[in-house]
């Protein structure tokens, strides 16, 4: 069945980059997300890549995709305290449906 | 937009008591999920409803747990009865899976209900 894979734990000084990465089984993935659990909160989409790309930019984030490896990771760039939070990488091959998620990174930014 | 609403957020009970979890979807939406999460065990997605039927249920622990989702804006989650080992946080989220509109084929989560079964 489909698996999702991340490093449990993560930390970084504040103003250097994170790297989270993710590693998943299902190859018919179509669809790759990064969720942001803050403390007491529900999950929230920070990005998605679709499987026909390699990269995403948004701002201080950039997704790389490396779909022969099924190797997905996020780029933090100028890490700042108000990142620290879980981070959960998905995978979907149905849209808007049959989400797998792995188990989270937690992310702590030290200053 | 209000997002996902849950209720409640914080519940207390104790063993052996029934608890109806509640959750009101995006309006619009067409699918929704209840997960659950541990430190123990992670995210765990329990059952999802499309178009208000339910089409997996096979992350349901057990007997002891039903899910139902009467129309397009309201689903529950029941526990009866409920056991220590239920203590978690739940969660409802909800998505579009169909059109290419702004958001569609994203899960929208709500804030979640933290369950203390003592």
């Amino acid at each position: 069945g489909e698996d999702v894979e991340q490093s449990l734990f993560l930390s970084v000084r504040e103003g250097d980059s994170s790297v989270i990465n993710c590693t998943y089984t299902d190859s018919s993935s179509t669809y790759l997300y990064w969720y942001k659990q803050e403390p007491g909160a529900g999950l929230q989409l920070l990005t998605y890549i679709f499987s026909n790309m390699d990269m995403k930019q948004d701002q201080r984030l950039t997704v790389l995709l490396n779909k022969k490896d099924k190797h997905l990771s996020l780029r933090i760039a100028d890490t700042q305290t108000g990142d620290s939070a879980i981070y959960f990488c998905a995978e979907s091959i149905d849209y808007g449906q049959n989400f797998v998620f792995g188990p989270g990174t937690r992310l702590s930014v030290l200053p | 937009d209000a997002g996902v609403i849950q209720s409640p957020r914080h519940e207390v009970t104790e063993m052996g008591q029934e608890v109806t979890l509640r959750c009101k979807p995006i309006s619009g939406h067409n699918s929704l999920f209840w997960y659950r999460q541990t430190m123990m065990r992670g995210l765990e997605l329990l059952i999802y409803f499309n178009n208000n039927v339910p089409i997996d249920d096979s992350g349901m622990p057990e007997d002891r747990f039903s899910a139902k989702m009467p129309n397009a804006s309201f689903s529950t989650l029941k526990i009866q009865p409920s056991e220590p080992r239920d203590s978690a946080v739940y969660f409802c989220a909800s998505s579009l899976t169909s059109g290419g509109g702004r958001g569609a084929g994203e899960l929208f989560f709500g804030e979640g209900s933290r369950l203390t079964v003592l």
